[in-house]
């Protein structure tokens, strides 16, 4: 089936650095990808969309000169977490639908990346 | 805006226990109801959706029936084994059938015991 891998799975920086995370699909071709934060005991929030060849939608309050998203090609999206803060530590996940299926085929998960930010 | 309400974790249960985790959402219009299921270790996967009132969604034993009169889509298991160890997250996707832009629940973490 199809899969989504994500990378790294764990992630620990000091405040001010900048952390990137890849989400590629490795036997699909996706145009579009979405990330997701959950905080501790909080739902999964949307974040961005993830459109291959420009740019990203964020989702209201998110602040996209503070997560960077590319999405270069039809296999790999990535988030970049900037001068990180400890509020920022949280679980990313990614998530895309094979661009080959219809609008209502199911998302595929990458397994996440537990961001900490000391 | 919307909003998805999930029972509170971690609930624990015996094999062949009956399973019953509660889900309420607020939504504007129509929305279309999924459960994900996220096994330690691995991504979320669709367990199973509905995409209008009363329609019931099916897969691996599990079952939830989308109930508009009371904005609810508890899942429901009759006998669960050890192996449905997992994290469960309802959620919703409004306007489409997509899924694409998903509200979750919290998630509710289950274990369930030999």
């Amino acid at each position: 089936g199809a899969v989504v891998s994500q990378h790294p799975s764990r992630v620990i920086c000091k405040s001010g650095t900048s952390v990137k995370i890849e989400c590629r699909s490795l036997d699909f071709q996706a145009t579009t990808m979405f990330w997701y934060r959950q905080f501790p005991k909080q739902s999964l929030m949307l974040m961005a969309t993830s459109n291959e060849g420009s740019k990203a939608t964020y989702e209201q309050g998110v602040e996209k000169d503070k997560f960077l998203i590319n999405h270069a090609s039809l296999t790999l999206s990535t988030l970049t977490v900037t001068s990180a803060h400890p509020e920022d530590s949280s679980f990313y996940i990614c998530s895309a639908r094979e661009a080959s299926k219809a609008q209502n085929s199911p998302l595929h998960f990458g397994n996440g990346t537990r961001l900490t930010v000391t | 805006g919307n909003s998805v309400t999930q029972m509170e974790g971690p609930v624990t249960l015996s094999e062949e226990a009956f399973l019953t985790i509660n889900c309420t959402y607020t939504a504007t219009g129509y929305p279309s109801l999924f459960w994900y299921v996220q096994y330690p270790g691995e991504g979320l996967q669709l367990l199973l959706k509905a995409t209008k009132a009363d329609d019931k969604g099916s897969n691996k034993g599990f079952e939830a029936t989308y109930r508009k009169e009371t904005t609810s889509f508890h899942l429901e298991k009759g006998s669960v084994q050890v192996s449905d160890s997992a994290v469960y997250f309802c959620a919703l996707s409004e306007g489409e059938t997509s899924g694409s832009r998903l509200t979750f629940g919290e998630g509710t973490q289950l274990t369930v015991n030999p």
